[in-house]
């Protein structure tokens, strides 16, 4: 069964880099594409952006300018990267897998991150 | 930017049908999935390929297309149907996903 599990520190300041980790076991990330995708506080799901088994990338239009996602192959684990936060970008962060029908059928647990000072 | 648009709320009592549904332009072209999510937990993934039901998901969620509407069906409502409901999709170009703004489930 594939586990995804996020990893990150839970408080930005604004301004800088959130960078968050996702580790995937009982599956190798070498196959299908790998999703992150965000939830404010009280709010529904937003899509940052994916990542195909070869390092192809796609991202929200809104985020492009300031994200990027990428795997590492050796770890078997995919990163996020959003520069410039600010408090608009407090949110539970997700990673999720993406099956060969397009459909998000795996999902870590979320990391919420907190911007502030 | 392209939208999918999710009525805000539904209510049903226990045993009825439930009807949530997901409207977008593009929706005839590309394929549309739902995702449960409840208070606290990830997602989970309920329908695929607009009507398609992953295996271990209760016979009694069903999806359905017509024109730029998709639908999640809820057959039998229970207690533990409560929940948000999020249809998703991709945008014109195809290339970009999209969320609705997702529905709440009460069970009266």
């Amino acid at each position: 069964q594939v586990q995804l599990q996020e990893s990150g520190p839970g408080l930005v300041k604004p301004s800088e880099t959130l960078s968050l980790a996702c580790i995937v076991s009982g599956g190798s990330i070498r196959s299908y594409y790998w999703s992150w995708v965000r939830q404010p506080p009280g709010r529904g799901l937003e899509w940052i952006g994916h990542i195909s088994y070869r390092g192809s990338t796609n991202y929200k239009l809104s985020l492009e300018s300031r994200v990027t996602i990428s795997l590492d192959t050796s770890k078997n684990q995919l990163s996020l990267k959003l520069r410039s936060v600010s408090a608009a970008d407090t949110a539970v962060y997700y990673c999720a897998r993406v099956n060969s029908y397009g459909a998000k059928d795996f999902w870590g647990q979320g990391n919420l991150v907190t911007v502030s000072s | 930017s392209y939208d999918l648009t999710q009525p805000p709320s539904v209510s049903v009592s226990p045993g009825q049908t439930a009807t949530i549904t997901c409207s977008g332009d593009a929706l005839p072209n590309h394929n549309a999935y739902w995702y449960q999510q409840k208070p606290g937990q990830a997602p989970i993934l309920m329908i695929y390929n607009d009507t398609e039901r992953p295996s271990g998901i209760p016979e009694r969620f069903s999806g359905s297309t017509s024109g730029t509407t998709v639908t999640l069906t809820i057959n039998g409502v229970q207690a533990e149907d409560e929940a948000d409901y999020y249809c998703q999709s991709t945008d014109t170009s195809g290339s970009r996903v999209v969320f609705g703004g997702g529905t709440k489930l009460t069970v009266l």
